[in-house]
């Protein structure tokens, strides 16, 4: 059974702060990984897809990288913003085709002005 | 909400009285989702869709039935409620993109539900 896993649970950084999120899963056989975010008493939004084929895409200030066969996936936030402040979750898609996303339980971020 | 509206938001009831939640999407996309989301565990999938009457179980489908009569409407049935199923709901839709198909995740709003 596919289990992610998201550490730490919660992290708190200084403003302007690189960081990086991270998301292990234990079935390295996935079809694609989606990144989210999520703000308090909100639904979630996407932020960031690496289709299979993919190892790494970017969005602004956003890049997300993966790797298969370790099983492991990091979300690099550079220059962070107090309005990055929000919870960040990672799933993943099993090959079977069924897109039946797994979720991890989340990453809490506050970034500190 | 791309196109992705669940009701009601908010909701209150009894212990044992039967809930259905209504998620509605524009898009005519093929692929559904119910998931739940509670604290330490995150979101969980109830059950999906994969076209006009074809659904599926997810991870945490007892006490939940679903139900898909048209495209765009996907309904989310508590038959009896209990207290554990208080929890807040996200609808999905899933969208392909890119040349592999991958499916694109949209979530709703979502709906809190308390059952007393």
């Amino acid at each position: 059974k596919q289990e992610v896993t998201q550490i730490p649970a919660a992290l708190s950084v200084p403003e302007g702060e690189n960081l990086v999120l991270n998301c292990s899963f234990t079935d390295s056989a996935i079809y694609n990984l989606q990144w989210f975010r999520q703000d308090p008493g909100k639904g979630l939004t996407s932020l960031l897809l690496i289709q299979s084929s993919q190892r790494e895409q970017t969005s602004g200030r956003l890049n997300a990288s993966l790797d298969k066969s370790s099983g492991r996936s990091t979300l690099y936030i550079a220059a962070s913003q107090p309005g990055d402040s929000a919870t960040y979750l990672c799933a993943v898609s099993p090959t079977s085709g069924t897109y039946k996303y797994i979720f991890g339980t989340g990453t809490r971020l506050k970034v500190l002005a | 909400d791309a196109g992705i509206t669940q009701s009601p938001r908010h909701k209150v009831t009894e212990t044992g009285t039967p809930v259905t939640l209504r998620c509605h999407q524009t898009e005519n996309h093929r692929y559904m989702y119910w998931y739940r989301q509670d604290p330490g565990h995150g979101l969980r999938l109830i059950h999906y869709s994969y076209g006009v009457k074809d659904t599926d179980k997810g991870e945490v489908s007892d006490g939940y039935s679903v139900s898909r009569s048209k495209t765009e409407d996907f309904l989310l049935t508590l038959e009896s409620a209990t207290s554990s199923q208080t929890s807040v709901y996200f609808c999905a839709i899933g969208s392909t993109t890119g040349a592999s198909g991958a499916n694109v995740l949209t979530f709703g709003a979502g709906s809190r539900l308390t059952v007393l």
